[in-house]
């Protein structure tokens, strides 16, 4: 059964600091998502991750994905206030769900 | 589009009681889930639809719990009788097109139905 595991499931920043939540998942899988949160809000789609070495960026944030080590990152680069949140992967498995991480919840510092 | 609509947004009851919770997927979206979230166990799929037919509800807790899928621009989740540890944020997503003939399989999720059993 695919497993998700994000780390750090909580990371306190400083503005301006670069950093990077991994997300390694059991078993083979298509697809990967990465998705953020806001507090009592709704998820919102960041990035769809489609095949090996694929890397999507967004402002200041880029995801990257290795299909060979069952690994995604989502790199932040000069971190800003706003990107305070918590995000989430997903991975698909072989019988067609989506299955989640736990979430890393992201604080950033003025 | 309006996205996905749930409601209600939030839901107060008293133990035993029944609570339905109901969804409006985005239209032309051919996959339904319904996920709970909760604090201790995160984001659980429950059961999910393909062309109105439940095609996995092993995720659902219970025989309490039941789903439905009647139409394809409307679904409802049941909890008969309702239990505090059913409190818990409820979200409905829909996803456009299955990933065996080249869709992301991306979801869309609506604002959720936000619980509490008494």
């Amino acid at each position: 059964e695919l497993k998700v595991e994000q780390n750090p499931l909580f990371l306190s920043m400083q503005e301006g600091k670069n950093y990077t939540i991994y997300c390694n998942y059991s078993t083979t899988s298509d697809r990967l998502y990465w998705y953020r949160q806001d507090p009592g809000k709704s998820l919102e789609s960041l990035f769809v991750l489609l095949s090996n070495g694929a890397v999507k960026q967004e402002g200041r944030l880029m995801a990257s994905l290795d299909t060979k080590a069952r690994l995604s990152t989502l790199h932040i680069t000069a971190a800003v206030h706003d990107l305070s949140a918590t995000y989430f992967c997903a991975a698909l498995n072989r019988d067609d769900k989506i299955i989640f991480g736990k979430g890393t919840r992201l604080h950033i510092l003025p | 589009d309006a996205g996905v609509i749930q409601s209600p947004r939030h839901e107060v009851t008293e133990m035993g009681q029944e609570v339905t919770l109901r969804c409006k997927p985005i239209s032309g979206h051919d996959y339904l889930f319904w996920y709970r979230q909760t604090m201790m166990r995160g984001l659980e799929l429950l059961i999910y639809f393909n062309n109105n037919v439940p095609i996995d509800d092993s995720g659902m807790p219970e025989d309490r719990f039941s789903a439905k899928m009647p139409n394809a621009s409307f679904s409802t989740l049941k909890i008969q009788p309702s239990e505090p540890r059913d409190s818990a944020v409820y979200f409905c997503a829909s996803s456009p097109a299955s990933w065996d003939r080249g869709g992301t399989g991306e979801l869309f999720f609506g604002e959720g139905s936000r619980l509490t059993v008494l």
